[in-house]
């Protein structure tokens, strides 16, 4: 079945990189995305990378994309304070018919 | 800028009420979802409709009921409350029945007493 998994805690201290992991079972995946809900919000669509690319950069943010061990990442290069939210990942299967997969989230704290 | 829209940011209401959660996408787009957050479950969809007047169930169905008479509003109905419906609820919508990216409103959180 399809499924995503991500560890749900990650502290770091501000000005250093964040790396957030996932991992999905769904060998279609065609997109997969990374979404950020700060505290009391909705989700907020952060970035995204087809199933054919390897690596997107969008300034502080690099996805990386194994798709050989089904490994998703999310590096966030100088953590900031703003930073602190949680961070979905979630995957869309060819059969999903623009249904997304969600992880339970990596809540991601920044401390100075 | 889309604009996904929920008509309550708080709601509490009592076992065996029923309970209406409205959304409105301001964007004419085509799809429109209903999620429950929970801790350490992440987002289960609920419902979804592609068209007006359409739904399709999700992974999680039981207990709820969708209306979309227009494109623009979407509807999660809880016949009758209960205590394990209290959640955060997330409406969202994207372009097209293609691959699309889904944007989501602020949430409504639900508490069952």
């Amino acid at each position: 079945g399809e499924d995503v998994e991500q560890s749900l805690f990650l502290s770091v201290r501000e000005g250093d990189s964040s790396v957030i992991n996932c991992t999905y079972t769904d060998s279609s995946s065609t997109y997969l995305y990374w979404y950020k809900q700060e505290p009391g919000a909705g989700l907020q669509l952060l970035t995204y990378i087809f199933s054919n690319m390897d690596m997107k950069q969008d300034q502080r943010l690099t996805v990386l994309l194994n798709k050989k061990d089904k490994h998703l990442s999310l590096r966030i290069a100088d953590t900031q304070t703003g930073d602190s939210a949680i961070y979905f990942c979630a995957e869309t299967p060819l059969s999903g018919y623009n249904k997304l997969i969600f992880g339970a989230g990596t809540r991601l704290a920044v401390h100075p | 800028d889309v604009k996904v829209t929920q008509s309550s940011r708080y709601l509490v209401k009592r076992t065996g009420e029923k309970v209406f959660l409205e959304c409105v996408q301001d964007m004419d787009h085509e799809n429109m979802f209903w999620y429950r957050q929970d801790p350490g479950l992440g987002l289960r969809l609920i419902y979804f409709s592609y068209d007006v007047k359409m739904k399709e169930k999700g992974d999680i169905p039981e207990g709820y009921s969708v209306s979309r008479e227009k494109k623009e509003r979407f509807s999660l109905i809880l016949e009758s409350a209960s205590t394990n419906q209290t959640s955060m609820y997330l409406c969202a919508s994207s372009r097209n029945r293609g691959i699309d990216t889904q944007y989501f409103g602020p949430g409504t959180r639900l508490t069952v007493l």
